[in-house]
Formats: structure tokens, C-alpha cells, sequence
């Protein structure tokens, strides 16, 4: 199965500022079939983006996706304070579907 | 709006099998997509468990394919999942939720449940 691998851990920055997060394929993912999604405490998930760069319906253009192969980057242009989540990517070009393990944004 | 809503005992014994219900609204399972199951235990991540097609085709994660099965119940709208001989690695939140996937991939999750956490033990 593909692995994902999300970098950095935790990312500690403040309101306004610009928030890049990465994820990393242990093998090209098919089609750019890459989803992105944003989880705060005690909710379910929510979709963000889906193929790389197509944001889900009602998500905001501060969000923003790009990538492609093995490497892929979710881009938070200006952060708002309902933007300090977990954020998640997940591959779905090969099954099983696979989760990365996680990307904790923090009010620093 | 398309809801989920998942429904099933709290708390399951070890050996057991867990069962979980997804009813959906706001939209008919007989009308396409595949409706599927993530979990994601207790302060880790997400793990995709299986998915279903309203006309019964299923696929599942090969991890934990001996063991689930998922069953689709058009007249009332629901799914459902089945995970057999549970121990205290399956205590997790479960969620349901819509799955864009199709027979020969999976796919990504638009909608989603507000997940119900299972617990595994004596």
C-alpha cells in the first residue's frame, strides 16, 4: 500500500500568516488522486480538496492545493483563526485508500 | 443536504463482533455512489475500512478484509458495517460517509458522519 508522509508534525504559526504543508507518496500516486481534508477536535473530517488541486464545494479560495507524482502541498494563503485544525491528506489512486498521519496547525 | 448519522453499541466485549448502522438523508443510496467506513482510534489517525455500492459490490481494506463485512439496506436508506473477533486495537471512532471511489479504485469522502467512538474491552 502507499504510504503518506505529512511534514511537519506541528506547525505553530499566528492569524494572517501563510501555512504550506506537505505530503509525501512512498510511490507516485495515480491521476494526482490526492485529497486533502481539515479535522478539528471532536468532528468528523471535512473535504477540502480532492484531485491535488479542486476545492471542495463551500471551501474558501485561501485554501489551495499542488502537487503531483510523489509530492504534493496544501496551502493556507491567510489563516484565519478557525483555520487552527489537524489537517490530513489521503491517497485514492491505488487501493487501499490510504491516510497520511496527520499535520497538527497551531495558534503560536 | 446529504446527513449520515451512525448508530451502534458503545461498548463491545473482546472476541465480539461490532456492529455499526449508517442511516443517510437528503439523499437515496439506490441513486449511485459508494458509502463507506473510516475509523480513527483515539488520538491517531484515519484508517479507511471498506466500502460498499448500493447494488451490494463491496471492497475492502486487505488488513482488515477477513473480518468486515459491509451490507447495504436500500429500504430503509442505511448501511451498515460488521467487524468480527474484536479486541481493544479495534477501539476507535467510527465514521460513515459518501465515498466519490468506484469498483476498480477507492475515492475520497465529501460527506461524512459524526462518527460514534466504539470501545473494545471486558
Amino acid at each position: 500500500e502507499i504510504v503518506l508522509t505529512q511534514s511537519p508534525g506541528t506547525l505553530s504559526l499566528s492569524p494572517g500568516e501563510r501555512a504550506t504543508l506537505s505530503c509525501r507518496a512512498s510511490q507516485s500516486v495515480s491521476s494526482n488522486y490526492l485529497a486533502w481534508y481539515q479535522q478539528k477536535p471532536g468532528q468528523a473530517p471535512r473535504l477540502l480538496i480532492y484531485g491535488a488541486s479542486s476545492r471542495a464545494t463551500g471551501i474558501p479560495d485561501r485554501f489551495s492545493g499542488s502537487g503531483s507524482g510523489t509530492d504534493f502541498t496544501l496551502t493556507i494563503s491567510r489563516l484565519e483563526p478557525e483555520d487552527f485544525a489537524v489537517y490530513y491528506c489521503q491517497q485514492y489512486g491505488y487501493s487501499p485508500g490510504t491516510f497520511g498521519q496527520g499535520t497538527k496547525l497551531e495558534i503560536k | 443536504q446529504v446527513q449520515l448519522q451512525e448508530s451502534g453499541p458503545g461498548l463491545v466485549k473482546p472476541s465480539e463482533t461490532l456492529s455499526l448502522t449508517c442511516a443517510v438523508s437528503g439523499y437515496s443510496i439506490s441513486s449511485g455512489y459508494y458509502w463507506g467506513w473510516i475509523r480513527q482510534p483515539p488520538g491517531k489517525g484515519l484508517e479507511w475500512i471498506g466500502s460498499i455500492y448500493h447494488s451490494g459490490i463491496t471492497y475492502y481494506n486487505p488488513s482488515l478484509k477477513s473480518r468486515v463485512t459491509i451490507l447495504v439496506g436500500t429500504s430503509k436508506n442505511q448501511f451498515s458495517l460488521k467487524l468480527s473477533s474484536v479486541t481493544a486495537a479495534d477501539t476507535a471512532v467510527y465514521y460513515c460517509a459518501r465515498d466519490w471511489g468506484g469498483s476498480t479504485r477507492p475515492g475520497y469522502f465529501d460527506y461524512w458522519g459524526q462518527g460514534t467512538l466504539v470501545t473494545v474491552s471486558s
